[in-house]
């Protein structure tokens, strides 16, 4: 079984941009959540998709924002990149979302802001 | 809320030696609570996790880790350290609201000595 595939891996993006960062979850998977990893702040959540409807969202502006298709694969978008975006950005797929479940990370789209 | 605090952000150990990584948790409920292994360049791993079953929890890799409610702990442990087993741990926290949102604590490297 495919692994949770992010792309792109990596990302140049200049301040005031607006980025799109992709999330295949593994089939069958209906549960999609998304973290940022920086030094600074670690690792965060940002938001959860669960059957295409935000369940959960971090404490993250409004410039963060989400969604998930009927396949279940799932996007996020960061409006007017601020240099401070510039991070890791994990996505994580499980299967039934409903008690705190296994999650499965993909490796991540490095995302810098100049 | 929940929270997680990891203490010592690197820890070196020789090989062979015993591994003991320390998390202690905040948590309003009863909590659920994961121990995650990212090597670099990578996303996250599960090591194992707790969810209020037995309070010594078995992972992968030879790793286990004990829930010890009195002291809001559950510390990670390994007998023997691995060359392999260089790496930052993560330990993380849910609540049981059926939602997908963890809580990281701030990571400690590993590093192990040959």
């Amino acid at each position: 079984k495919a692994g949770v595939t992010q792309t792109p891996r990596y990302l140049i993006k200049t301040r005031g941009q607006q980025v799109t960062l992709s999330c295949s979850p593994i089939s069958g998977h209906r549960s999609v959540s998304w973290y940022q990893q920086t030094p600074g702040q670690g690792l965060q959540f940002l938001f959860e998709y669960f059957s295409e409807t935000q369940r959960n969202k971090g404490n993250f502006p409004g410039r963060f924002s989400g969604r998930q298709f009927s396949n279940s694969r799932s996007e996020m978008n960061v409006s007017t990149l601020e240099l401070g975006d510039s991070a890791l950005y994990l996505c994580a797929s499980s299967s039934i979302g409903g008690d705190p479940d296994e999650q499965y990370f993909g490796p991540g789209t490095r995302l810098t802001v100049t | 809320a929940q929270s997680v605090t990891q203490l010592g952000s690197h820890v070196s150990v020789s090989e062979g030696a015993l591994v003991l990584l320390r998390c202690n948790y905040s948590s309003s409920v009863p909590p659920y609570l994961f121990w995650y292994v990212q090597y670099p360049n990578q996303g996250l791993q599960l090591l194992l996790k707790y969810t209020s079953a037995a309070t010594l929890v078995k992972g992968i890799n030879g790793f286990e880790a004990e829930f010890k409610k009195s002291e809001t702990s559950f510390h990670l442990t390994k007998p023997s350290a691995h060359m392999s087993d260089a790496a930052e741990y993560f330990c993380a926290v849910s609540d049981q609201t059926g939602a997908n949102n963890l809580f990281f604590g701030t990571g400690t490297r590993l590093t192990v000595i040959p």
